[in-house]
């Protein structure tokens, strides 16, 4: 069954510091892959996205994410956050067979230390 | 721009009640979709819809039922709430052609008492 793995729930990061966020997923084929944010009480925000080709990819705020299929991640980064990064964010995997659903890991609550 | 925009925002109901939350997208998106989100489970759909007229049951369709009379609007019902179903609601919507891209609303935030 496809499935989506955010290991972690909370991660703390100094602003200005480098940020990464783990992603592994569960699929038999090559799949759509998303990141998502989601600001305090506001609906989520599409980042960033991976359909194909280049396996590195970029978003919207200075985010990127690198597609491994070696190791079935799709780590979201950003080599300097910024107070208003604060959010929690969402991977999510789409495919071509499922009636454009999309799966959806857990999530983890960005943390923003001053 | 509009794009997908849900009513209420807020609701609190008590056990037994009935509501319906209202989903309207103006992008003339052939796909929509329910979720509810609670904390540390992420997104979890509910019901979903790949055209007007037709619904399909989600990972958690239990205690809801859906309409889709309209293209532009997809509706969630609650005929007799429960505790349970206290949570954060949110609808998304998307087209062919844009692979699973989809896009969100601002959430109904429901408390059932």
């Amino acid at each position: 069954a496809q499935s989506v793995t955010q290991p972690d729930i909370h991660i703390t990061v100094s602003e200005g510091a480098s940020l990464e966020l783990r992603c592994n997923y569960s699929y038999g084929a090559t799949p759509y892959l998303f990141w998502y944010v989601q600001s305090p009480g506001q609906g989520l925000q599409l980042l960033l996205k991976y359909f194909s080709g280049d396996t590195l990819v970029q978003g919207i705020k200075g985010f990127e994410a690198e597609f491994k299929r070696s190791q079935s991640s799709f780590n979201l980064r950003k080599p300097s956050v910024h107070w208003s990064d604060a959010a929690e964010y969402f991977c999510a995997v789409g495919a071509l067979d499922s009636n454009y659903q999309l799966i959806w890991g857990a999530g983890t609550k960005l943390i923003i230390k001053p | 721009n509009a794009g997908v925009t849900q009513t209420p925002k807020f609701r609190v109901l008590k056990t037994g009640q009935s509501m319906t939350l209202l989903c309207a997208q103006d992008m003339n998106h052939e796909y929509m979709y329910w979720y509810r989100q609670d904390p540390g489970m992420g997104l979890r759909l509910i019901h979903y819809s790949v055209g007007e007229g037709t619904t399909a049951k989600g990972e958690v369709p239990d205690g809801y039922n859906v309409s889709r009379l309209k293209k532009q609007n997809f509706l969630l019902g609650l005929e007799s709430a429960a505790p349970s179903q206290t949570s954060v609601y949110f609808c998304a919507s998307t087209f062919v052609g844009q692979g699973n891209i989809q896009y969100f609303g601002a959430g109904t935030r429901l408390s059932v008492l």
